[in-house]
């Protein structure tokens, strides 16, 4: 089975503070993705990542920075944590471009105060 | 470009009855579909998927969903539920060979009361 990891289940920063987020997925998957997910809101997507140094821009990347220097591992940047990034921070993989579902770690709470 | 309408955001049953989650979409081009679920203080899951072939798709728990093409819409049924069975679920888009970014639904809340 596909398993993704994040590296905390809960976090608590304090607002300006430098946070990173990580994600490690063990089957080689080369999409990665960040998302967060706000009640009524669903899960929008910050960054992805088709490839090793490759990123692109989802709907929401103001505020984060990612980085992917090696396959297995996409990390989750907040350069200045501010109260409204507060909130449930999901990772997940997918085989390629041509995939299909996406795996799910099982998120991130972030509460900055 | 490609939506996902999810129109209930929360579903109050009873358990054992029948429910329906509702979900439709609009797409320029032909889609995988994909319903996701998940349990509280968890990631999600997939529950089941369509991507070509029989328009009715199953899950090992007994959930189902079809494929409607004139309808654009991917319904997920279960003709009894169980307790176990309350969730968020989530239905998801994504187009074949076209942007391989899926596009999520915004989640309904099913809440089965005993």
């Amino acid at each position: 089975d596909v398993k993704v990891t994040q590296s905390s289940r809960y976090l608590v920063k304090r607002t300006g503070e430098k946070v990173f987020l990580e994600c490690v997925q063990d089957m080689d998957h080369e999409n990665m993705f960040w998302y967060r997910q706000d009640p009524g809101l669903g899960l929008r997507l910050i960054y992805f990542s088709y490839d090793v140094k490759m990123k692109e821009k989802g709907d929401i990347p103001e505020g984060y920075s990612v980085s992917r220097e090696k396959k297995e591992r996409f990390s989750l940047i907040l350069e200045s944590a501010s109260t409204n990034q507060t909130s449930m921070y999901l990772c997940a993989s997918r085989e390629g471009t041509f995939g299909y579902e996406q795996y799910f770690g099982p998120g991130t709470r972030l509460t900055v105060t | 470009a490609q939506s996902v309408t999810q129109l209930d955001s929360q579903v109050p049953v009873f358990e054992e009855a029948p429910v329906e989650l509702r979900c439709n979409y609009s797409s320029s081009v032909s889609v995988y579909l994909f319903w996701y679920v998940q349990y509280p203080n968890q990631g999600l899951q997939l529950l089941l998927k369509y991507l070509s072939g029989s328009t009715l798709v199953e899950s090992i728990n007994g959930f189902e969903a079809e494929f409607n093409k004139s309808q654009t819409s991917f319904h997920l049924r279960k003709p009894s539920v169980h307790i176990s069975d309350t969730a968020e679920y989530f239905c998801a888009v994504k187009g074949r060979g076209g942007s391989y970014i899926p596009t999520f639904g915004r989640g309904t809340s099913l809440i089965v009361h005993p």
